[in-house]
């Protein structure tokens, strides 16, 4: 079936530093990807929505100069928290889906940043 | 937009027991309502989803409901394991062609021995 790879699945970051995760479709071409966000004990919060080749649309009341996100190929997506702060710890995944009809997301893996 | 709304936020059974979430759904034009499955620090896993023409779908000790009218859809599990205790989210796919998934806000299920 689909994959997709997230990396990396942990990170610890000093306040003020940038983090780069990236999201990769293994074995599908993945024209969507999504980046959510997940608080402890709460509900995946979707961030945005990044098309390949086109700018990401955020969600409202995220940051997009904070979050940066490039999707600069059909199996690549990465998120950058910029000038990361303790409130940015979090566990952030992606989902990807294919082109077409198809509604099959899958998820990656997960990454747990942490800033200190 | 899409808002989905999960209950009960916590549910306790005894094993053997079933077990049933229900979500509700605003937008008429929402199409697909998947269940996910997710462990502590890992993904969420598909364990059932159901397309806005079916009323029911069953895969073993798992089904899923949609009421169209009535927007609302529900998770059963029969037979319940200790390895089913994890928290479980609905979510609704957008319509309109935007792909996007909202979710409810999960319900934490735990399976007593």
């Amino acid at each position: 079936g689909a994959v997709v790879s997230q990396h990396p699945s942990r990170v610890i970051c000093k306040s003020g530093t940038s983090v780069k995760i990236e999201c990769r479709s293994l074995d599908f071409q993945a024209t969507t990807m999504f980046w959510y966000r997940q608080f402890p004990k709460q509900s995946l919060m979707l961030m945005a929505t990044s098309n390949e080749g086109s700018k990401a649309t955020y969600e409202q009341g995220v940051e997009k100069d904070k979050f940066l996100i490039n999707h600069a190929s059909l199996t690549l997506s990465t998120l950058t928290v910029t000038s990361a702060h303790p409130e940015d710890s979090s566990f952030y995944i992606c989902s990807a889906i294919g082109g077409g009809t198809n509604y099959g997301y899958t998820f990656g893996s997960g990454t747990r940043l942490t800033v200190v | 937009g899409e808002n989905v709304e999960q209950h009960p936020s916590t549910l306790s059974v005894q094993e053997g027991d079933s077990a049933v979430i229900k979500c509700t759904y605003s937008d008429s034009a929402s199409n697909y309502f998947p269940w996910y499955k997710q462990e502590l620090g890992k993904r969420p896993q598909l364990i059932i989803d159901i397309r806005s023409n079916v009323g029911e779908k069953k895969d073993q000790r798992i089904a899923v409901t949609l009421n169209k009218t009535a927007k609302h859809f529900s998770l059963h599990i029969t037979e319940t394991q200790p390895e089913d205790s994890a928290v479980y989210f609905c979510a609704a796919l957008s319509g309109a062609g935007s792909y996007q998934l909202t979710f409810g806000k999960g319900t934490k299920l735990s399976v007593i021995p």
